[in-house]
């Protein structure tokens, strides 16, 4: 994509509450949206994608939806746990393209 | 199996110097990717390899920078004349279907 832009940048929820992080992307030509979990001083992790063809996504606590004419997509969490504090990175890809552009990130506090 | 490996862990070199930066991709995963994370910041695309050719160079930040892959596998991103700007985690990250991006742990490179 050209150009990927996450909000918010910092978010707080209490245990068990629901975080929502959302994505917005440039190039209508992107087809393939990931989003990246990233704990302090380890590597980014894959936690779920979603490509062009459908609209949500979901895997246990973890989901994600698209709006394609929108050009938006986010991730949500329900049931929140201390444990899924971190930075979250959402990413695009267009069309035949190996490359991901990355959002600035959004570092989620869970508060026990 | 074995995941994206990265070595150095730490690098401290002084202003300068040359460093040089190793990735072991994941075995079969035939694209390769360099980023750069600053403290606290996003993922800044560096450069791309398929195979043993680098289809995408744009994001290298100087003629300082260099990266070369061999046999498909192992790659290296050299850094020469190092400045203190340089300062970041250095992140690889492999893919077999040229989507899913699988990252190593980093390379933490300080620059005195």
């Amino acid at each position: 994509g050209e150009n990927v832009e996450q909000h918010p940048s910092t978010l707080s929820v209490q245990e068990g509450d629901s975080a929502v992080i959302k994505c917005t992307y440039s190039d209508s030509a992107s087809n393939y949206f990931p989003w990246y979990k990233q704990e302090l001083g380890k590597r980014p992790q894959l936690i779920i994608d979603i490509r062009s063809n459908v609209g949500e996504k979901k895997d246990q606590r973890i989901a994600v939806t698209l709006n394609k004419t929108a050009k938006h997509f986010s991730l949500h969490i329900t049931e929140t746990q201390p444990e899924d504090s971190a930075v979250y990175f959402c990413a695009d890809a267009g069309a035949g393209s190996y490359q991901l552009t990355f959002g600035k990130g959004t570092k989620l506090s869970v508060i026990p | 199996g074995a995941g994206v490996s990265q070595s150095p862990s730490n690098k401290v070199t002084e202003k300068g110097k040359d460093v040089e930066l190793r990735c072991d991709p994941i075995s079969g995963h035939t694209a390769l990717y360099w980023y750069r994370q600053s403290l606290g910041q996003g993922l800044e695309f560096l450069i791309y390899f398929q195979g043993n050719s680098a289809p995408d160079k744009s994001g290298l930040p100087s003629d300082r920078f260099s990266a070369e892959r061999t046999g498909g596998s192992v790659s290296t991103l050299t850094i020469q004349r190092t400045q203190q700007e340089d300062s970041a985690v250095y992140l690889c990250a492999s893919s077999y279907t040229g989507e899913t991006q699988y990252f190593g742990p980093g390379t933490r490179l300080l620059v005195l």
